[in-house]
């Protein structure tokens, strides 16, 4: 019953590594985000896509890129990784519009560690 | 003022207390107001959402919406250790879908 995949759960990096963090969803939702979830400072938003090939940035996106290129697919790519970056990261997937459409599903989380 | 705020806790009660969580937020354009229920080491699922003012029940939760007030609240009758979890509220910030979150309140519920 698994809608929203990330593919780790744990990982953990070097510096300046380039990290890519996959999440596929299997809903046919139009709309994907990526939020990272950090301890007294809640979900934040980095980055969210309402279609294949579109991307618009959230509110914390220096550092990440993003690609979507299947409509299932949304990946989080960490340019040069630092430790600032060490967070939980979320995925989420949604329809367009309306009430009931504000409920995102969430993946498990991608718990990454940047050493 | 931060757009929306919300009292991280911890907040402890006994099995069978009532709980009232709470957040407030700054942006009247927000519509759609919901809370979101987060177990440890899983992501966020959605507990219940509302349009506007007013309640709106399920089962033992109920949701609040003030926004003269810009004010909401969830509250849980009969609490139960299930019910364990950050609770996170969330509000719409436009047409698409784009939610912006509480930092959550941690809520423990003792046997």
């Amino acid at each position: 019953d698994v809608k929203v995949t990330q593919s780790s759960r744990y990982l953990v990096k070097r510096t300046g590594e380039k990290v890519f963090l996959e999440c596929v969803q299997d809903m046919d939702h139009e709309n994907m985000f990526w939020y990272r979830q950090d301890p007294g400072l809640g979900l934040r938003l980095i980055y969210f896509s309402y279609d294949v090939k579109m991307k618009e940035k959230g509110d914390i996106p220096e550092g990440y890129s993003v690609s979507r290129e299947k409509k299932e697919r949304f990946s989080l790519i960490l340019e040069s990784a630092s430790t600032n970056q060490t967070s939980m990261y979320l995925c989420a997937s949604s329809t367009p519009g309306g009430p009931i459409n504000y409920g995102y599903t969430f993946g498990s989380g991608t718990r990454l560690t940047v050493v | 003022q931060k757009e929306v705020e919300q009292d991280p806790g911890p907040l402890s009660v006994p099995e069978g207390a009532i709980v009232s969580l709470n957040c407030t937020y700054s942006n009247s354009a927000f519509q759609y107001f919901m809370w979101y229920r987060q177990y440890s080491r899983k992501g966020p699922e959605l507990l219940m959402y509302t349009y506007s003012s007013g309640n709106k029940e399920d089962g033992r939760f109920t949701a609040q919406v003030d926004k003269s007030s810009k004010y909401i609240s969830l509250f849980i009758r009969d609490s139960q250790p299930s019910d364990s979890a950050t609770y996170l509220c969330a509000m719409n910030r436009g047409s698409q879908g784009n939610l912006i979150f509480g930092k959550g309140t941690k809520l423990s519920v003792k046997p």
